[in-house]
């Protein structure tokens, strides 16, 4: 069975403090890695993603996120957080043999403290 | 590229109506699009695959007669709910799957009164 586990629903840092946000995931096959960003009442944003290649992947507003296939995970950190990073963060896999069906994590609520 | 739209952005309709809500792929084309909804709080629920072409494909316990799935072009996708009630208000979400990818587009607000 295919699954995604976000660890900690609510993450809260200090503004300029690391950001670091877990995510794992279960496959039988190599997985194709999201991590999405939600504001209220907005849709989806794409921070960045992992297909094949370098398993250190940088998105956009300073986010990357490491694949480490040994550990089924792919966690994604900011070195310094900004009160706009303040958001809803979802990580997803796509996986082949279900048709690149798409499967999230519950998602993890980012508060950042001024 | 790869831009998802929604039409409406919300919508407030009267408990027993029917409303629909649009989906395209601005400018790329699509044979598959995902019909999701989502809880407040809560993560993304995949609703339907929607096919073009062909009928959609519903996830288990998804009402296929209360919300109807028509993929009718490459870049069209609708979702119609019908016979609305309130436990139906809820944020939808449709993408479009470009390869390994979806593109997601902005999501409709559902209040139901």
């Amino acid at each position: 069975a295919q699954s995604v586990t976000q660890l900690g629903s609510h993450v809260s840092v200090s503004e300029g403090a690391l950001v670091l946000l877990r995510c794992n995931y279960s496959s039988s096959v190599p997985p194709y890695l999201f991590w999405y960003v939600q504001y209220p009442n907005q849709g989806l944003q794409l921070l960045l993603k992992y297909t094949t290649g370098a398993t250190l992947v940088k998105g956009i507003n300073g986010f990357e996120a490491e694949f480490k296939k040994s550990e089924t995970s792919f966690h994604l950190t900011k070195p310094s957080a900004h009160m706009s990073d303040a958001a809803e963060y979802f990580c997803a896999v796509s996986l082949s043999n279900t048709g690149n069906q798409f499967y999230f994590g519950t998602g993890t609520s980012l508060t950042v403290i001024p | 590229g790869a831009v998802v739209s929604q039409h409406p952005s919300r919508v407030i309709c009267k408990s027993g109506t029917s409303v629909k809500i649009e989906c395209r792929s601005l400018d790329f084309q699509a044979t598959t699009m995902f019909w999701y909804r989502q809880f407040p709080k809560k993560s993304l629920m995949l609703m339907a695959t929607s096919n073009e072409g062909s009928k959609a494909t519903y996830e288990q316990g998804v009402e296929k007669d209360k919300f109807l799935i028509n993929h009718a072009s490459l870049t069209l996708s609708t979702l119609t709910v019908t016979s609305a009630h309130p436990e139906d208000s809820s944020f939808y979400i449709c993408s479009a799957r470009v390869a390994y990818e979806q593109y997601f587009g902005p999501g409709t607000r559902l209040t139901v009164t």
